[in-house]
C-alpha cells in the first residue's frame, strides 16, 4: 500500500504571495489533517477534513482554508503569504474512527522571503 | 485544555547506554497520549501510543513507555541506545475531536 504523498517538496514564494499545498492520502484513508511545524517547534493542528467536509480547525486565519476530493486527497491552501508562514506542512491520513493512527506524509517546506 | 510538557530540549547519551526522555500531561480525564519520532527531513512516525489500556506501552524499536497517573508523567525509555535512534522525539497527547497536540520536542544525541 502507498503511504501518504506530500507535493511540492520545497518551495520558495514572497510575501502576499498563495500558494497551494497538496496531499494524497493513505490507499483507504477517508480522514485527512494539516499541520503547520515552525522550525524548532513541534507540529501544530491547521484543520481537519472527513469526507470533504471540514471537522476541526486549529487557531489558524482563514486565510488558511483547504479542500478535500471525493478520492480523499486533500489541498492546503494559504492566501496573502507572511513571513512566519515559513514552515514545514506536514498532511496525515487515517481511517476513521476514534482509534485510528494517524500517517504523516514528509511534509512540504514553504520559504516566505 | 489538554497538553504536554517535554522536560528536555535536548538529551544525550552514548552508545549502549539508556535512554530516558521525559514528558508530563495535563487532562482533565483519561488521556490517549503518543510519541512520535522524526528523523531530519522525514515525516514523523509512530513509536507507540497509550489509550487506557496496559500502563507499560512497548512500541517499536526497543522504546517503551509508562503511563503513571498519580505522576500525570509518560515517559520515553529504551535501555541500550542506537546510532540510528538520533532523531527529533514528540510527546503527543489527542484532544476530544482527533486533533493532536504536540509537544516543543526533545533532540536525541547518540554519540559513538
Amino acid at each position: 500500500e502507498t503511504g501518504v504523498t506530500q507535493s511540492p517538496t520545497h518551495l520558495i514564494k514572497t510575501r502576499g504571495q498563495q500558494v497551494t499545498l497538496r496531499c494524497s492520502s493513505q490507499s483507504g484513508h477517508n480522514t485527512v489533517s494539516w499541520y503547520q511545524q515552525a522550525l524548532g517547534q513541534g507540529p501544530q493542528f491547521i484543520f481537519q477534513y472527513y469526507r470533504e467536509e471540514e471537522n476541526g480547525r486549529g487557531n489558524f486565519p482563514p486565510r488558511f482554508s483547504g479542500l478535500q476530493f471525493p478520492n480523499y486527497s486533500s489541498e492546503l491552501n494559504v492566501n496573502a503569504l507572511e513571513l512566519d508562514d515559513s514552515a514545514l506542512y506536514l498532511c496525515a491520513s487515517r481511517q476513521g474512527g476514534d482509534t485510528g493512527e494517524l500517517f504523516f506524509g514528509e511534509g512540504s517546506r514553504l520559504t516566505v522571503l | 485544555a489538554q497538553s504536554v510538557t517535554q522536560l528536555d530540549s535536548h538529551v544525550s547519551v552514548s552508545e549502549g547506554t539508556p535512554v530516558l526522555l521525559r514528558c508530563n500531561y495535563s487532562s482533565s480525564y483519561s488521556p490517549s497520549l503518543f510519541w512520535y519520532v522524526q528523523h531530519p527531513n522525514k515525516g514523523l512516525q509512530l513509536l507507540l501510543k497509550y489509550t487506557s489500556a496496559a500502563t507499560l506501552v512497548k512500541g517499536i524499536n526497543g522504546f517503551e513507555a509508562e503511563f503513571k497517573k498519580s505522576e500525570t508523567s509518560f515517559h520515553l525509555t529504551k535501555p541500550s541506545a542506537h546510532m540510528s535512534d538520533a532523531a527529533e522525539y514528540f510527546c503527543v497527547v489527542r484532544t476530544g475531536f482527533q486533533k493532536l497536540v504536540f509537544g516543543t520536542g526533545t533532540r536525541l544525541l547518540v554519540s559513538p
